[in-house]
């Protein structure tokens, strides 16, 4: 299996501010590689396709870049509603598409 | 807007089968196009993918779960389905069908629902 592991596991930050979140695959997936965001009690909500592509309906505060193994994820200017957990997923032609453990990002 | 919903047993015994359904409305499993999927969520955890199954029935499984897991689909009532034998306390988490776009990622999930595996 693909493992997908992303850092950090967990993150502080403030209202405006720029985050990064990271994932490696431990093989090469290309840019088949997915991003989420999930709230306590939610359903994952899609963000991020094909590594950099933007979902319909999510804001542009929200960017994905990367190819091969290593892929980031990149929200500028945090807002209050941002304050989640994210999840990395590779979607390459080898299932099972695994899931990163997942990054929660708090409030500072 | 594509709507999915699970429906199923909140509490399975262990040894028996979990079985859950997802009802698809607001487009055809039949259109094709789409992989119809499970992922799961253990408590207090991340995510796990479990499978996928396509309109004509080919389907695709997580190999840690392959030997208990069997999918189906119901064209007609336009919904698909999961059963997972000999389950164990470990298999207790919240259980989401979802929409696989294939390469442009999981773009509709269902609500997702607890299944608590308990004597």
């Amino acid at each position: 299996d693909i493992q997908m592991t992303q850092s950090p596991s967990s993150l502080s930050a403030s209202v405006r501010d720029r985050v990064t979140i990271t994932c490696r695959a431990s093989q090469s997936i290309s840019t088949y590689l997915n991003w989420y965001q999930q709230k306590p009690g939610k359903a994952p909500r899609l963000l991020i396709y094909a590594a950099s592509s933007l979902q319909s309906g999510v804001p542009s505060r929200f960017s994905g870049s990367g190819s091969g193994t290593d892929f980031t994820l990149t929200i500028s200017g945090l807002q209050p509603e941002d304050f989640a957990t994210y999840y990395c997923q590779q979607s390459s032609s080898t299932p099972p598409y695994t899931f990163g453990q997942g990054t929660k990002l708090e409030i500072k | 807007q594509v709507q999915l919903q699970e429906s199923g047993p909140g509490l399975v015994k262990p040894s028996q089968t979990l079985s859950l359904t997802c009802a698809v409305s607001g487009e055809s499993i039949s259109s094709g196009g789409y992989y119809w999927s499970w992922i799961r969520q253990l408590p207090g955890q991340g995510l796990e993918w479990i499978g996928y199954i396509f309109y004509s029935g080919t389907t695709n499984y997580n190999p840690s779960l392959k030997s208990r897991l069997s999918m189906s689909v119901d064209t007609s009532k336009n919904q698909f389905s999961l059963k997972l034998s000999s389950v164990t306390a470990a298999d207790t988490a919240v259980y989401y069908c979802a929409r696989d776009t294939s390469y442009s990622g999981i773009d509709c999930w269902g609500q997702g629902t607890l299944v608590t595996v308990s004597s």
